[in-house]
């Protein structure tokens, strides 16, 4: 167990709808990743946030958008959800506030999207 | 543009035949290449985080290595349990991301 939690484990919809994944990453942890990962792609880095700013920005879609909270949690936001956005997506978290900036990062369980 | 690529695809061993699975990496300016266990639909497990060239851990049945240009994952007596598909992934000074390569599948038979 990473301690980093995902919710919900599994969400199906419908195209055009609009979801919002969660995560807490570990207990200290001020940064947020999120990765998408489809058969075709496989991992792929979409943003990060660092105790409550974005920091980084990959390849993510303009339908998509994230936030995290002063409580470190953070919310990923897909809309207009379209076949192709069917994959799973993972949170990660590192850089703990006792220990500055670390390198490693710990995944979550992740959410199985499916889109119909 | 960062590039991770693992070799081979996939790996079926028979329990106690051990082997390499290799990572070839082509940054700009390495700061970490790390390595993950990834069980079918969960999610990425840590294993390793490698530095500098030279550099090797161990864990278990598990020893990664690093060079200026590859790391490979050595697996000495595999037992089934250590199924699962390898990752490997580098993050660079200027970035804070990490890229992750296709991952190897590695099938342990008993």
């Amino acid at each position: 167990d990473s301690g980093v939690t995902q919710t919900p484990k599994h969400l199906i919809t419908a195209t055009g709808q609009r979801v919002t994944l969660r995560c807490s990453p570990r207990s200290g942890d001020l940064s947020v990743y999120w990765y998408q990962q489809s058969l075709d792609q496989g991992l792929q880095f979409l943003i990060q946030y660092y105790n409550g700013e974005e920091r980084a920005k990959g390849n993510i879609l303009e339908r998509f958008s994230a936030q995290q909270f002063p409580d470190l949690h953070s919310e990923l936001n897909l809309s207009s959800l379209e076949l192709g956005d069917s994959a799973l997506y993972f949170c990660a978290s590192s850089d703990r506030v006792d220990r500055g900036v670390t390198d490693t990062q710990y995944f979550g369980p992740g959410t199985r999207l499916t889109v119909l | 543009e960062d590039q991770v690529t693992q070799s081979p695809e996939a790996l079926r061993l028979q329990e106690g035949e051990s082997s390499s699975l290799n990572c070839s990496y082509t940054v700009s300016g390495l700061r970490g290449l790390f390595w993950y266990r990834q069980d079918p639909g969960k999610g990425p497990e840590f294993l390793f985080t490698l530095y500098s060239a030279g550099e090797e851990k161990e864990k278990e049945r598990l020893k990664a290595t690093l060079t200026k240009k590859e790391s490979f994952l050595h697996i000495t007596a595999p037992k089934p349990e250590d199924s699962a598909t390898y990752l490997c992934a580098v993050r660079t000074y200027n970035d804070y991301k990490l890229s992750f390569g296709a991952g190897t599948t590695v099938t342990v038979r008993a």
